[in-house]
């Protein structure tokens, strides 16, 4: 079974500061790892993903995650946060080859401070 | 494209009565669909699997009486709360998967509230 552990439940930056989302995941087989964010009472929407290959991955709004086997981290990062990235963002895993359900983290609440 | 489509988006009931929500995959076919649920500053846990033309998988202690799935196409399933009570409160969501590895398309969500 798979678990995953977001070690911060809330983090407050400033705007245009850089800020680091960790995820910690536990796994005895290989995962696909995902990055979800989610607007107040909306679904959940993709914004990175690793499945193979290159082990940093990036969304099309700056954000990057980069898979690290040896640590079993996918930490998210941005180099400068906007106020419209204040969202709940959620770690998820999948086992590879496996039943294709996703396990997420608890999430982390991104508030973005003028 | 791989949008999913989830209605209603918030529905307050009666306790007692049931509540059907659908979820609708418009621009694929869906095998497989996923029905979440999320409490308030918490994460999404998986009530069970869809799979179409056959009976859902649900997950350890889930009443699988009380939360029906019906997956009668490839485009539609439904998660009806029967005999609603207020601890059934949540926010419900239901996933899809689309062509490729793992695409995984979320709905917008139902908020649910029992009155």
């Amino acid at each position: 079974a798979q678990s995953v552990t977001q070690l911060d439940s809330q983090v407050p930056v400033f705007e245009e500061a850089p800020v680091e989302l960790r995820c910690n995941y536990s796994s005895s087989v290989s995962v696909y790892l995902f990055w979800y964010v989610q607007y107040p009472n909306q679904g959940l929407q993709l914004l990175l993903k690793y499945l193979s290959g290159s082990t940093l991955v990036e969304s099309i709004n700056g954000f990057e995650a980069e898979f690290n086997k040896s640590q079993t981290s996918f930490h998210l990062r941005k180099p400068s946060v906007h106020i419209s990235d204040t969202a709940e963002y959620f770690c998820a895993v999948s086992e590879k080859g496996g039943s294709e359900k996703l396990v997420f983290g608890k999430g982390t609440k991104l508030t973005v401070n003028p | 494209g791989a949008v999913v489509s989830q209605h209603p988006s918030r529905v307050i009931c009666k306790s007692g009565t049931s509540v059907k929500i659908e979820c609708r995959s418009l621009d694929f076919q869906a095998t497989t669909m996923f029905w979440y649920r999320q409490f308030p500053k918490q994460s999404l846990m998986l009530m069970a699997t869809s799979n179409e033309g056959s009976k859902a998988t649900y997950e350890q202690g889930v009443e699988k009486d009380k939360f029906l799935i019906n997956h009668a196409s490839l485009t539609l399933s439904t998660l009806t709360v029967t005999s609603a009570h207020p601890e059934d409160s949540s926010f419900y969501i239901c996933s899809a998967r689309a062509q490729g590895p793992y695409g995984y398309t979320f709905g917008s969500g139902t908020r649910l509230t029992v009155v």
